[in-house]
């Protein structure tokens, strides 16, 4: 049974890079595709991006140029960086696995505030 | 982007009682490989979501066979058929067809 964990940051300050990374247990990152989703506090949910077997990489053009996501295949983790944050970055950053259905696995998920 | 609309937000419930929720798309959720690319999410009180329901009809495993998902195109539906207090929490759909993937606004369901 995959098992997904973030870490990093709880707390970034106004105009910095945000780096929240997930760690991996249970199987390998390769040949999945793998996404991050925040959730601001009391609001829904809105997808970041993906980032397939270490390569292909996909991003929400509401975020514009400030999403990457980068991959440690040998450490099978992967990382969120979202730059130029503000207050309205603030949220519970969750990462996923997409089943070859469509549908998530989720992360327990790590909260980070801008401030 | 595709939107994803969901009704009613909020969903007051007897225990033993059904619910449903709808969940309608800007754009059909069909993909060519022959399945609406539509996925039930439900997010219990401090938790990370949990898929219900995937390809609009599929119950995830160990999902209780009380909720079941419907629909085509645009319109879906989640069919509770007996509401448990453990039920609580907020719903969400999530179109899976193309990025950005969307999610719906969410509904609150309580017991009355």
């Amino acid at each position: 049974q995959v098992q997904l964990q973030e870490s990093g940051p709880r707390v970034v300050k106004p105009s910095e890079t945000l780096s929240v990374t997930c760690s991996v247990s249970g199987g390998s990152i390769r040949n999945f595709y793998w996404s991050w989703i925040r959730q601001p506090p009391g609001k829904g949910l809105e997808w970041i991006g993906y980032m397939y077997d270490g390569g292909a990489t996909s991003y929400n053009p509401s975020f514009k140029s400030r999403t990457s996501i980068s991959t440690d295949t040998p450490r099978n983790q992967f990382t969120l960086h979202l730059s130029s944050v503000t207050a309205a970055d603030t949220a519970m950053y969750y990462c996923a696995r997409e089943d070859s259905s469509g549908y998530f696995v989720w992360g327990r998920g790590t909260l980070v505030t801008v401030s | 982007d595709i939107v994803m609309t969901q009704s009613p937000l909020s969903l007051p419930v007897t225990p033993g009682e059904p619910a449903s929720i709808s969940c309608r798309s800007s754009q059909s959720l069909l993909h060519s490989k022959g399945y609406d690319y539509l996925n039930w999410y439900l997010q219990k009180p401090g938790q990370s979501p949990q898929v219900l329901i995937y390809l609009a009809s599929s119950r995830a495993s160990g999902v209780p066979d009380r909720f079941s998902g419907s629909g085509s195109g645009t319109d879906f539906t989640l069919h509770i058929s007996r509401v448990e207090a453990e039920d609580v929490g907020l719903y969400y759909c999530m179109q899976a067809l193309q990025t950005p993937y969307t999610f719906g606004q969410g509904t609150k369901l309580e017991i009355k």
